[in-house]
């Protein structure tokens, strides 16, 4: 069976430091890749999303970077940290484009930036 | 601009009421997914409606589609104090992208 790996699950860092937050999946392959972040209390927005290996496409300008550097695995970045950046941090995949099984999501990063 | 509605935004019900979610879109699209998170986790899938005329049922919650009028549903039934959470609608546009559209969603309470 496909399970999701996101960590870590909080973490607390200063303003203008970077970031890497990383993502996998096991149990498929060529994965269709998703960054959301979650302002609290509010709904989604999505960062980045991949369809393969070294494919980014950025929703948002901003402080973050994406990066797949192998087939599964999928790791947000920053090299300097906004208080802006505070939220909390959900990767998710899907199988294809038109999946039946629709997103499933990690377990998600609770990022606090002080 | 893709949209996806929900209202209501806020519902705080009583235990054994009834009442229904709605999720009004404003693209094209022949999915629609549900999901339900609780507070401080991730998301979780409830539903994924796939066809006009979709109609699923888990439990206390039911959730329907209908493509024409773009619309989406999630029926409460007898509400119980577990079913308090946050729900989201998404949607998958027929345009070709790869990215759902969710809605805004709806935080529920239920009052014991």
């Amino acid at each position: 069976s496909q399970t999701i790996h996101q960590w870590p699950a909080t973490l607390v860092q200063p303003v203008g430091s970077p970031l890497s937050l990383e993502c996998t999946v096991e149990g498929t392959s060529n994965p269709n890749l998703y960054w959301y972040r979650q302002a609290a209390g509010r709904g989604l927005q999505l960062l980045f999303y991949s369809v393969g290996i070294g494919q980014i496409s950025s929703e948002v300008p901003q402080n973050l970077s994406a990066s797949r550097p192998q087939d599964r695995q999928f790791i947000l970045s920053s090299k300097k940290l906004l208080l802006s950046d505070s939220g909390f941090y959900l990767c998710a995949w899907s199988p294809d484009r038109r999946s039946t099984y629709g997103y499933t999501f990690g377990s998600g990063t609770r990022l606090t930036v002080v | 601009e893709l949209k996806v509605e929900q209202n209501p935004l806020f519902l705080s019900m009583q235990e054994g009421k009834n009442y229904t979610i709605y999720c009004n879109y404003s693209t094209t699209s022949d999915r629609l997914y549900w999901y339900r998170q609780d507070p401080g986790k991730s998301l979780e899938s409830l539903f994924v409606l796939l066809s006009n005329g979709a109609v699923k049922q888990e439990g206390r919650l039911m959730a329907s589609l209908d493509t024409k009028a773009r619309l989406s549903t999630l029926h409460i039934t007898a509400a119980v104090h577990d079913l308090s959470a946050t729900y989201f609608c998404a949607v998958l546009p027929t345009s070709g992208t790869y990215k759902y559209i969710f809605g805004t969603g709806t935080r529920l309470k239920v009052l014991a």
